[in-house]
């Protein structure tokens, strides 16, 4: 069955710096979800990519599929504590709608 | 915006009795979904719904779990005897087709 790996598992960053969050498929992606937790609460939408080589930003997050890698990275510039939660990333293998999620990576961003 | 609706929001209950967790989707959704989050562990798939019946489930969801769309707008999951390891959050989720999930804010449910 598909695994998602992220890393790192935790991050703690200072207001302002960038950081970079990686996911893995254990098996061919196609298309890859990104979602965003705050602490107990459900799971927020953020982007979508279908294609290899795809790029999306929303705000200062930027998302990236490198399907031969079958790795996703999620980038966000300049962090602010709005940004601070849990990521997830999320796929279906081909055919199916078992839509599974990573390991998620906890951000923190101190003010 | 439209927006998934869970209820309750928090449910405590004995070892051993059965649960109803309610979801309402998105109105013109067509699959459902539940998932499952235990304190601290990644959010784990249940169980995907369409055309009234089950398209996929995993191997969590054993005989113990069941769902159902009894009218035009709920859908629920029910456990039949509650074991303290089915404490956890869960998640409900509905799409228009193959593609993005929209989350409702969970039910924690609690067993004793």
């Amino acid at each position: 069955s598909q695994e998602l790996e992220q890393s790192p598992q935790s991050l703690i960053v200072q207001e302002g710096k960038n950081l970079t969050i990686n996911c893995t498929s254990s098996k061919t992606l196609y298309g890859l979800y990104w979602y965003k937790q705050k602490y107990g609460e459900g799971l927020i939408f953020l982007m979508m990519l279908q294609k290899g080589g795809e790029e999306k930003s929303h705000e200062k997050i930027t998302a990236k599929l490198d399907e031969k890698k079958q790795q996703s990275s999620l980038h966000i510039t300049a962090s602010q504590p709005s940004h601070a939660g849990i990521y997830l990333c999320g796929a279906a293998p081909s055919g199916t709608y078992k839509y599974i999620f990573g390991t998620g990576t906890r951000l923190k961003v101190l003010a | 915006e439209p927006e998934v609706t869970q209820t309750p929001s928090h449910q405590v209950t004995q070892m051993g009795q059965e649960v109803i967790l309610r979801c309402v989707p998105i109105s013109n959704h067509l699959y459902f979904y539940w998932y499952r989050q235990i304190l601290g562990q990644k959010v784990e798939f249940l169980v995907s719904f369409y055309n009234n019946e089950i398209s996929e489930k995993s191997e969590i969801f054993d005989d113990q779990f069941s769902v159902e769309r009894p009218d035009g707008s709920n859908f629920t999951l029910k456990i039949r005897s509650t074991k303290l390891e089915d404490s956890a959050m869960y998640f409900c989720a509905s799409s228009l087709g193959a593609n993005v999930l929209t989350f409702g804010a969970g039910s924690r449910l609690t067993v004793l």
